[in-house]
């Protein structure tokens, strides 16, 4: 079945830092890709998305590339801030409607002042 | 916009009993509400999706009967976790999305979730 797998947290980094959270995924057919971000004490945000290959999501200095030939959507950003602490997922979803998301279970974020 | 709350942020019952949780979209009619439970350290796991004014779609294994959903307008839908067991202590997260046609209608906003602690 279809499934994501992200690295496991926490990750803890200083300000400044570059990060990578790794997600691959396994899906029949072509899915559209999704991070989602939750703050403390906050619900899940929308943090970007890419619908097909080789699309690039973007969002508040936060990248990730949709690669299809190694079913990955890995999460970047050049300089992280204290601000970004928070619980990173990574999902997909099989329709337009997004109706079905599945999630991977989710990177704690630490960023250290 | 797209605001989604939920009530209780934190429960804890005693085994037997039953618990409601509200979810409510406060500045958008949501047409389509979804509830997930979350394990720690796991992923959200979608347990239903509920339409508005029609019965709840459970995802398998999911009883109907142990996790009743009510979705009686277009701001709330209520999850009832009914006679309650140590085995139902969870995080339990609602999302809504908009009707088809409207500003990001492919989008499902999340609510903080509600900690279900059964003793």
């Amino acid at each position: 079945g279809n499934s994501v797998t992200q690295m496991e947290g926490p990750v803890t980094l200083s300000e400044e830092a570059f990060l990578t959270i790794n997600c691959t995924y396994t899906a029949t057919g072509y899915p559209s890709l999704f991070w989602y971000v939750q703050y403390p004490g906050e619900g899940l945000q929308l943090l970007l998305k890419a619908t097909k290959a080789d699309d690039k999501g973007s969002n508040k200095g936060f990248e990730a590339t949709y690669r299809k030939e190694t079913t990955s959507f890995h999460l970047e950003k050049g300089s992280v801030q204290v601000s970004d602490s928070a619980v990173y997922f990574c999902a997909l979803s099989m329709d337009s409607s997004a109706s079905k998301i599945i999630f991977g279970s989710g990177t704690r974020l630490s960023i250290r002042p | 916009g797209a605001v989604v709350s939920q009530h209780p942020s934190r429960v804890i019952c005693k085994s037997g009993t039953s618990v409601k949780i509200e979810c409510r979209s406060l500045d958008f009619q949501a047409t389509t509400m979804f509830w997930y439970r979350q394990f720690p350290k796991q992923s959200l796991m979608l347990m239903a999706t509920s339409n508005e004014g029609s019965k709840a779609t459970y995802e398998q294994g999911v009883e109907k009967d142990k996790f009743l959903i009510n979705h009686a307008s277009l701001t709330l839908s209520t999850l009832t976790v009914t006679s309650a067991h140590p085995e139902d202590s969870s995080f339990y997260i609602c999302s809504a999305s908009r009707a088809s046609g409207a500003p990001s209608y492919n989008e499902q906003f999340f609510g903080p979730g509600t900690r279900l602690t059964v003793l």
